[in-house]
């Protein structure tokens, strides 16, 4: 079975600073993809980025990162130059590919709080 | 281009109702996915469709629950005999195919169950 673990509940960051939310994860999977999704007050869940297990090199969508260290299994996501927008829930999630399974494993979230 | 559909947004109902849940997939998606969403957790898979075939139920509970997604028309999560503890967020997701890296899924706004 897949994991994704998230070990930080609550992120402040002041405005226009860079922030990292950590995700690791645990697979024997030799083939996986990795995902972010973001989700506001107004409950929506919004793509944000995707990193391919083979990908040799990080994924980037505008502001977003994905810090992608396959030896550590870890895959973190950087904002940079936050804004009072990005304040969300965000979650990281894999890919299970096993015998077929096309689901999204999640991790518990990260809520970020983005201070003027 | 219009996003994945669900409806409705918000639904109330008495314990021992049944609740029906639809959602209408993005244009050109055959890919159906229901995840649950428990306050303050991470979504949890429930249900993997295509046209007129079920391909992964692993995560719907036993009893009570029941996935659909015709032909014609769009995807139904049904829970018969609704329950306090069936209170949540339910969001369904699309996907244009499958990959072994794994197609980005793209979310619904979500169907927020309250059972009273």
């Amino acid at each position: 079975a897949q994991k994704i673990t998230q070990t930080q509940p609550g992120m402040f960051v002041q405005e226009k600073e860079a922030v990292t939310l950590d995700c690791t994860y645990d697979t024997s999977d030799q083939s996986y993809g990795l995902f972010w999704y973001k989700q506001p007050s107004s409950g929506e869940m919004i793509f944000l980025i995707y990193q391919g297990s083979y990908d040799e090199q990080n994924a980037t969508e505008g502001r977003y990162s994905l810090n992608f260290q396959k030896a550590r299994k870890s895959a973190n996501l950087v904002i940079s130059a936050s804004q009072l927008g990005d304040s969300a829930m965000y979650f990281c999630a894999m890919r299970e590919t096993i015998q077929g399974a096309q689901k999204l494993v999640f991790g518990q979230g990260t809520r970020l709080t983005i201070n003027p | 281009n219009a996003g994945v559909m669900q409806n409705p947004r918000h639904l109330v109902r008495r314990r021992g109702q049944e609740a029906r849940l639809r959602c209408s997939p993005m244009k050109g998606h055959s890919h159906v996915y229901w995840y649950r969403q428990l306050p303050e957790e991470g979504l949890k898979f429930m249900v993997y469709l295509q046209k007129e075939n079920i391909i992964d139920e692993s995560g719907m509970p036993k009893e009570r629950f029941s996935a659909e997604f015709p032909k014609e028309g769009p995807s139904i999560l049904r829970i018969q005999q609704v329950v306090r503890g069936d209170s949540a967020a339910y969001f369904c997701a699309s996907s244009q195919r499958q990959s072994v890296f794994g197609e980005t899924q793209y979310f619904g706004p979500g169907t927020r169950l309250l059972v009273l």
